[in-house]
């Protein structure tokens, strides 16, 4: 069974610093997906990234950029520049190719300071 | 575009009564819905994998008597508490999935908060 690990229940950073959200998950699959999502005070899941497995290439959205080691089973979330409006839940997520079925992790809670 | 609408955002209903939450794509038609169940500062819990026209798919120890689920088009789904009662307190979550080509992306709604009295 696939499972995803999030071993930072909560972090912080300084407004305009960058942090680093760490996810491990451990499949046997060749084939799958990994998501980072954000879930503000509201409650409403953002999709912050995503990263096909089978590009080896880092995925990049703005100040969001992922450090995905498929031999490590390792899909980090770095934020660059934080901003006070990066205050959320971050979920990593894995899908196994054609599912559609996500598992999540634990979750990190990160809080942006002034 | 990929909108996602639930409804109600919250309900307060008292134990023993049936409370029904509404799942809608907006603006795709989606193959595939899911329903989560989230604990304060919890992650998502999946509860159940519906597809239109056939059965949902619960997963294990979640019960189907008691969490109706219903994808009668390919832009509604409905959960249904039956007999709700306090432990059913949660904030649920939908998302949808357009089922096309390219990454397995779901969509999710703002979420529905229920409390039991």
């Amino acid at each position: 069974a696939q499972t995803v690990t999030q071993s930072q229940p909560e972090m912080s950073v300084q407004e305009a610093e960058t942090v680093t959200l760490s996810c491990t998950y451990d499949t046997s699959e060749s084939n799958y997906y990994l998501f980072w999502y954000k879930q503000p005070p509201s409650r409403q899941m953002i999709l912050v990234i995503r990263q096909e497995a089978y590009k080896q290439q880092n995925a990049t959205e703005n100040r969001f950029s992922v450090n995905f080691q498929k031999a490590a089973k390792s899909f980090s979330l770095k934020i660059s520049d934080s901003q006070l409006g990066d205050t959320a839940m971050y979920f990593c997520a894995f899908d196994t190719s054609g599912t559609y079925k996500y598992i999540f992790g634990t979750g990190t809670r990160l809080k942006v300071l002034a | 575009g990929a909108v996602v609408s639930q409804h109600p955002s919250r309900v307060i209903c008292k134990s023993g009564t049936s409370v029904k939450i509404e799942c809608r794509s907006l603006d795709f038609q989606a193959t595939t819905m899911f329903w989560y169940r989230q604990f304060p500062k919890k992650s998502l819990m999946l509860m159940a994998t519906s597809n239109e026209g056939s059965k949902a798919t619960y997963e294990q120890g979640v019960e189907k008597d008691k969490f109706l689920i219903n994808h009668a088009s390919l832009t509604l789904s409905t959960l249904t508490v039956t007999s709700a009662h306090p432990e059913d307190s949660s904030f649920y979550i939908c998302s949808a999935a357009p089922g096309r080509e390219g990454p397995d992306e779901q969509f999710f709604g703002p979420g529905t908060r229920l409390t039991v009295l």
